[in-house]
């Protein structure tokens, strides 16, 4: 059973524009987010995490919002540039172990 | 400094076979997991290990198992080999015990033919 699902497994933005990338969780008990970059032939790289103590965190061009009543989060990337090309997985971290999403490969237009 | 390396890079079976996976944490890290990642899947965890004792472990038949050595590298191994057992095998090894942050390395591609 999936408990973090991206149900968009891919995304096509404009340079200079904003990338959305949006996660949804089943379980309640979730009380730490992340998201991680991957790109072919290396291991996920941390990007930026969110407890569920909070509903924003931001670092530079990175947002991450959390709506807990939703079971939701989303990560923005403004402004988007070409070497933000890669798979994004969203993560919750309920108690010592991950569970990841899907991926969705961003790729950012010249 | 050097970050999580794994070895080997790629490695091919076939089924029935017994293959081990070695990963090297970043230096002054305790704690390593172990992540399986299917193609079009984003990554599975299979075990936690800190301080040589596992910490967690996945949903995954006990024909996977690990162990950490004094040094802290970790070897994952999986006896039985079928088909599906075909994936990338990440390792991640963090600080301490609680893993928010975790730096993961290159991976094994394992194919079992």
């Amino acid at each position: 059973d999936q408990q973090v699902k991206q149900n968009s497994p891919s995304l096509s933005v404009q340079e200079g524009r904003i990338s959305i990338l949006n996660c949804d969780y089943t379980n309640s008990m979730f009380d730490y987010f992340l998201w991680y970059k991957k790109y072919p032939a290396e291991g996920p790289t941390f990007l930026i995490s969110i407890s569920s103590i909070k509903d924003k965190n931001e670092d530079g061009r990175f947002t991450v919002f959390l709506n807990k009543s939703a079971k939701h989060l989303s990560l923005h990337i403004v402004p988007s540039q070409p070497g933000d090309s890669a798979v994004y997985f969203c993560a919750a971290l309920p108690r010592g172990q991950f569970y990841f999403g899907t991926g969705t490969s961003l790729t950012v237009i010249p | 400094d050097a970050g999580v390396t794994q070895s080997p890079t790629h490695l091919i079976k076939t089924r029935g076979q017994h293959v081990t996976l070695r990963c090297s944490p970043i230096s002054g890290h305790k704690s390593v997991s172990w992540y399986q990642q299917v193609l079009g899947q984003g990554p599975q965890f299979i075990f936690q290990y800190y301080e040589k004792e596992e910490r967690g472990r996945g949903n995954f038949p006990d024909r996977f198992s690990a162990r950490q050595f004094p040094n802290y590298s970790s070897e994952l191994n999986v006896n039985a080999l079928l088909l599906g057992d075909s994936a990338l095998y990440l390792c991640a090894s963090s600080l301490e015990g609680w893993i928010y942050e975790q730096y993961f390395g290159p991976g094994t591609r394992l194919t079992v033919t």
